[in-house]
């Protein structure tokens, strides 16, 4: 089955910089990923997300990159803000089932 | 209605109790998961049901049962859980059309379970 990893497990930057999370992942067939959010006590909120069929994906300060060739994917936030501390985790999937997540990344923004 | 919501928030059961944990989304979207999420671990899918049908069980303990009795709820009954099982356990929704699949998935606020 899928295997997701995701580095780094926490990650600490001053406000205004940017962070980059990675993640890998083993199945070749999974062809969906989606990055979520998970602020202390609250739910999982998708942030980002890209298809197999695109290799790059913006939205304002947040952007996905996929490198199928590699099976790897990363999260990039720019200008970061104290808002933006909080657990990531990025997921794998198949036509958007059978989601397997990462074991997440702790960042913390620090002002 | 952009929201899937759960309840009980909280709660608290012995190991002989019998519980429901309840999910409702009004969305229209046809498959609902269940998913238990252990302190600083990523959620792990536990059931996903498909046009109310049970397609997925993640080789879950049979002390949880699932439920499905119609398109917009989704129960898990629990009885004669172990302290172990305690977690947060989120309820979530993707659409799903048929022939292919809407990917997103949307999570309620779980409800957080203490077993004693």
């Amino acid at each position: 089955g899928e295997n997701v990893e995701q580095h780094p497990s926490t990650l600490s930057v001053q406000e205004g910089d940017s962070a980059v999370i990675k993640c890998t992942y083993s199945d070749s067939a999974s062809n969906y990923f989606p990055w979520y959010k998970q602020e202390l006590g609250k739910r999982p909120q998708l942030i980002i997300d890209i298809r197999s069929n695109v290799g790059e994906k913006k939205d304002q300060r947040i952007a996905v990159t996929l490198n199928k060739t590699a099976k790897h994917f990363s999260l990039h936030i720019t200008e970061t803000q104290p808002e933006d501390s909080a657990v990531y985790f990025c997921a794998a999937s198949i036509l958007g089932q059978n989601f397997v997540f990462g074991p997440g990344t702790r960042l913390s923004v620090l002002p | 209605d952009t929201e899937v919501t759960q309840t009980p928030k909280h709660l608290v059961m012995g190991m002989t109790n019998k519980k429901s944990l309840k999910c409702e989304q009004h969305m229209g979207h046809r498959a609902m998961y269940w998913y238990k999420q252990k302190a600083k671990k990523p959620p792990e899918l536990m059931f996903v049901y498909s046009y109310e049908k049970l397609s997925i069980n993640e080789s879950v303990p049979s002390r949880f049962s699932p439920e499905c009795p119609n398109s917009s709820l989704l129960n898990l009954h629990l009885h004669a859980l172990q302290p172990e099982d305690s977690a947060l356990y989120l309820c979530a929704s993707s659409q799903k059309d048929r022939g292919w699949a809407n990917e997103k998935l949307f999570f309620g606020s779980g409800t957080q379970l203490s077993v004693l």
